[in-house]
């Protein structure tokens, strides 16, 4: 049964500091992982998508990598600003069409 | 293009009392997915559509039904509302093993 981890739960950082989110799963054969932003009572938003054959995807100031190997992706945002804080979810799709959710990394960038 | 649509946006029932989420896309996609999110528990699926005519339970359907009326629409029932059930209560959309789209979400609460 496929598990996502996400770590840390929280995080704080100044201003225009580079940072790492990192989620973990257990099941290796995913066919895809995708990362997703959600601001405090709104939907989920996604970020990038990265298929089972890619090693990673970039939008802008987003970089997300995926390790099936070490069952672990990570988002890397550059130079954070304000308007990055929210909360960032990963989810693993494993076959049978569905997708398994992390809990989540609750960002705020201080200004 | 809308999206995902969901209705409505909020509500408020008396414990034993039936209603219906909405939910429909306008973006020819096979899969639909109804999730509910709790703070701490992540997103957790309760059933989905992997195609039109077809229904499968996620990992928490107790409580609900579901209808995939058309490829556009997928609607989550519940027949007689319990306090556990209040949440957050996303829709969404993908192609197969593609990217996937939320809907705004529908904010539940049982008395």
């Amino acid at each position: 049964k496929q598990e996502v981890t996400q770590i840390p739960a929280a995080l704080s950082v100044p201003e225009g500091e580079n940072l790492v989110l990192n989620c973990s799963f257990t099941d290796s054969a995913i066919y895809n992982l995708q990362w997703f932003r959600q601001d405090p009572g709104k939907g989920l938003t996604s970020l990038l998508l990265i298929q089972s054959s890619q090693r990673e995807q970039t939008s802008g100031r987003l970089n997300a990598s995926l390790d099936k190997s070490s069952g672990r992706s990570t988002l890397y945002i550059a130079a954070s600003q304000p308007g990055d804080s929210a909360t960032y979810l990963c989810a693993g799709f494993s076959g049978t069409y569905k997708y398994i959710f992390g809990t989540g990394t609750r960002l705020k960038v201080l200004a | 293009n809308a999206g995902v649509t969901q209705t409505p946006k909020f509500q408020v029932l008396k414990t034993g009392q039936s209603m219906t989420l909405q939910c429909a896309q306008d973006m020819n996609h096979n899969s639909m997915y109804w999730y509910r999110q709790d703070p701490g528990m992540g997103l957790r699926l309760i059933y989905y559509s992997a195609s039109e005519g077809t229904t499968d339970k996620g990992e928490v359907p107790n409580g609900y039904n579901v209808s995939r009326l058309n490829k556009r629409e997928f609607s989550l029932r519940l027949e007689s509302a319990a306090p556990s059930q209040t949440s957050v209560y996303f829709c969404a959309s993908a192609s197969t093993r593609e990217t996937q789209y939320f809907g705004p979400g529908t904010r539940l609460l049982v008395l």
